[in-house]
This record gives C-alpha cells, sequence and structure tokens, in this order.
C-alpha cells in the first residue's frame, strides 16, 4: 500500500497569512494527487485534483503542486473560512489512501 | 442540483450486519464509478472501496480493514449505492460518506454526501 505522510500535523496562523501543507508518498504516484478541505461537522470537499488543478468554485487562493512524491497545497492570504483540516490522497493505485491530516487552526 | 444523500446508519451490536445506503441525484449516476469513505470519531478519513460502473462490470475494490466482511453495491435503476457491513467490530464505529468517483483526467471524489453514523457497541 502507498502510505501518505502530511506535514504538519497542525498549525496555526492567522488571516492574510501565507500558509503551505505538504504531502509525501511512499512511492512515486505521478500526478496522482488530490486534496481535500473539512470544516467541523462537514463532508470533505474536493479542492485540487491531480496536484495541481483547481476544482471548478474553488476560490484561486488555493494552489498545489508536485509530482512523483512530493506535493504541496498553498493557500495565499489565508481568510476565516480557510480554517480546516485538509487532507491529500492519492488516486495512482489501490486503496486509494489519505495523508492523516493536517489542521490549521487560527492564530 | 448534483447531490448525494446517505441514510441507513444506527447502533448495532459487534458481530451484527447493517446495511447503509446512498441516494444520487442530479447527475447520471450509472455513468460513475461511486466510493466509500469513513471517519472514525475525531480520525481521519479512510477510503472504504469503490464500485465501478456497467461498463466496467461493476467491479469492486476494498480497504485491507473491511475486505470479506463489506460488500459495495449499487442499483442503477434506483440511483443508488449501498455498503453491506457484516461481522461489524468496534473499530467500524464512524461516519460514512459516499462520493462520486469522477475518473479519466480527473481521478478524484468530487461530490461528497452529508455521511451517516454508524455507531457499533454492545
Amino acid at each position: 500500500d502507498i502510505q501518505m505522510t502530511q506535514s504538519p500535523s497542525s498549525l496555526s496562523a492567522s488571516v492574510g497569512d501565507r500558509v503551505t501543507i505538504t504531502c509525501r508518498a511512499s512511492q512515486s504516484i505521478s500526478t496522482y494527487l488530490n486534496w481535500y478541505q473539512q470544516r467541523p461537522g462537514t463532508a470533505p470537499k474536493l479542492l485540487i485534483y491531480t496536484a495541481s488543478n483547481l476544482q471548478s468554485e474553488v476560490p484561486s487562493r488555493f494552489s498545489g503542486s508536485g509530482s512523483g512524491t512530493d506535493f504541496t497545497l498553498t493557500i495565499i492570504s489565508l481568510q476565516p473560512e480557510d480554517f480546516a483540516t485538509y487532507y491529500c490522497q492519492q488516486s495512482y493505485s489501490s486503496p486509494r489512501t489519505f495523508g492523516q491530516g493536517t489542521k490549521v487552526e487560527i492564530k | 442540483e448534483v447531490r448525494l444523500v446517505e441514510s441507513g446508519g444506527g447502533l448495532v451490536q459487534p458481530g451484527r450486519s447493517l446495511r447503509i445506503s446512498c441516494v444520487a441525484s442530479g447527475f447520471t449516476f450509472s455513468d460513475h464509478y461511486m466510493d466509500w469513505v469513513r471517519q472514525a470519531p475525531g480520525k481521519g478519513l479512510e477510503w472504504v472501496g469503490r464500485i465501478r460502473n456497467r461498463a466496467n462490470s461493476y467491479t469492486t475494490e476494498y480497504a485491507a480493514s473491511v475486505k470479506g466482511r463489506f460488500t459495495i453495491s449499487r442499483d442503477d435503476s434506483e440511483n443508488s449505492l449501498y455498503l453491506h457491513m457484516n461481522s461489524l467490530q468496534t473499530e467500524d464505529t464512524a461516519f460514512y460518506y459516499c462520493a462520486r468517483y469522477s475518473g479519466s483526467t480527473r481521478r478524484s471524489m468530487d461530490v461528497w454526501g452529508k455521511g451517516t453514523t454508524v455507531t457499533v457497541s454492545s
């Protein structure tokens, strides 16, 4: 199975900050990496698919990059509604594993 | 409006069975692969399994933690997805989400239901 490791597990940031979350796969997954946002008490929401493609209606302050084993989710100018937990997920092979999540909290 | 609505969750004793459902609307359900994802209380997301569409023979795949105990099925005439859970264990306690898989170039779960809670306890 492909293991997905996110870092950090949590971070504190202020509105307007730039935030970077990394995700590392235990083997190469090409660009088959997705990012999801989950606000408390709600279902996950797709943000980025295949590493760098912004899902429709997702604000352009979100971006993704990477290929192979190392990936990054960046949020420029953090907004109040962005305080949530973010998960990466590989869609390269079964089982379709998720990272453990990164909780973005208000500083 | 594209929508997924899960139902059927509840409290069940260890070793018993339960079936949860997911009804789709607003898109051509039969075209899509469908996934189940779960989230134990206070924990992260765990992919449970997938069922492909008719064109791909409704084949399924499962996480190791549920393989042999859980079965995913679908009824395209009812726009419905099912998760049959047997030999339930306390560690199966979780919020269960169904999700639409958008394949080919996207290869991601782009629509999610609000979920249903399954609690396994004596």
